[in-house]
């Protein structure tokens, strides 16, 4: 049962554009949520999280929003650059536990 | 931040053998993990290395299958014992810092034929 989903295998966007990654969850005791991106060859490294008080999160390029009521969230990256490219995975976790569930990512693509 | 270094960084493995990924971290930490990255697939919790006693492994996981070592804070090692080409994954280490994120290493790629 995978209670983290993200449906869109890959996503092509136009430098400059907007690029939105999309998350959704099962668990509603999911209270903290992660992006991560990852390049071919490293790990996965910490993008930007948003925590369940809220419904949105920005750090420069990067806005994470959250849908309680429909355990969906998203990522937005604006403008989007050619080294965005890469795989972006979702990440939940409850509070009070030490477990990270991820999704199965998404891998970003931006064209020159 | 926490800088986590893994060994191997890839290997190719032969069915019915075992390898030990070593992961080494530059400050102490009380929470280390192992997860694992089939092909195509999500980052799975194998395990949480416990320093001082034995690692907590998650449903699907087996300690038979996947011993753990951690021998102080700063160090632990994965072995896959028995490797069939299934057990082809990237293995991950990573370490929280109670910082609200997870810090990884970068991961070992593990072919198996």
């Amino acid at each position: 049962d995978q209670q983290v989903k993200q449906n869109s295998p890959s996503l092509s966007v136009q430098e400059g554009r907007i690029s939105i990654l999309n998350c959704d969850y099962t668990n509603s005791m999911f209270d903290y949520f992660l992006w991560y991106k990852k390049y071919p060859a490293e790990g996965p490294t910490f993008l930007i999280s948003i925590s369940s008080i809220k419904d949105k999160n920005e750090d420069g390029r990067f806005t994470v929003f959250l849908n309680k009521s429909a355990k969906h969230l998203s990522l937005h990256i604006v403008p989007s650059q050619p080294g965005d490219s890469a795989v972006y995975f979702c990440a939940a976790s409850e509070t009070g536990t030490y477990k990270y569930i991820f999704g199965t990512g998404t891998r970003l693509k931006v064209l020159a | 931040s926490a800088v986590i270094s893994q060994k191997p960084s890839r290997d190719i493995c032969q069915r019915g053998t075992s390898l030990t990924i070593q992961c080494q971290v530059d400050s102490q930490v009380t929470m280390m993990f192992w997860y694992r990255q089939q092909p195509g697939q999500s980052l799975t919790l194998i395990a949480t290395a416990n320093q001082g006693s034995e690692a907590t492994y998650e449903s699907g996981f087996v300690i038979d299958k996947f011993p753990i070592s951690r021998p102080n804070l700063t160090f632990s090692t994965l072995t896959v014992s028995n490797m069939s080409p299934e057990d082809s994954s990237i293995y991950l280490c990573s370490v929280d810092l109670n910082l609200g994120e997870l810090f990884f290493g970068e991961g070992s790629r593990l072919t198996v034929l």
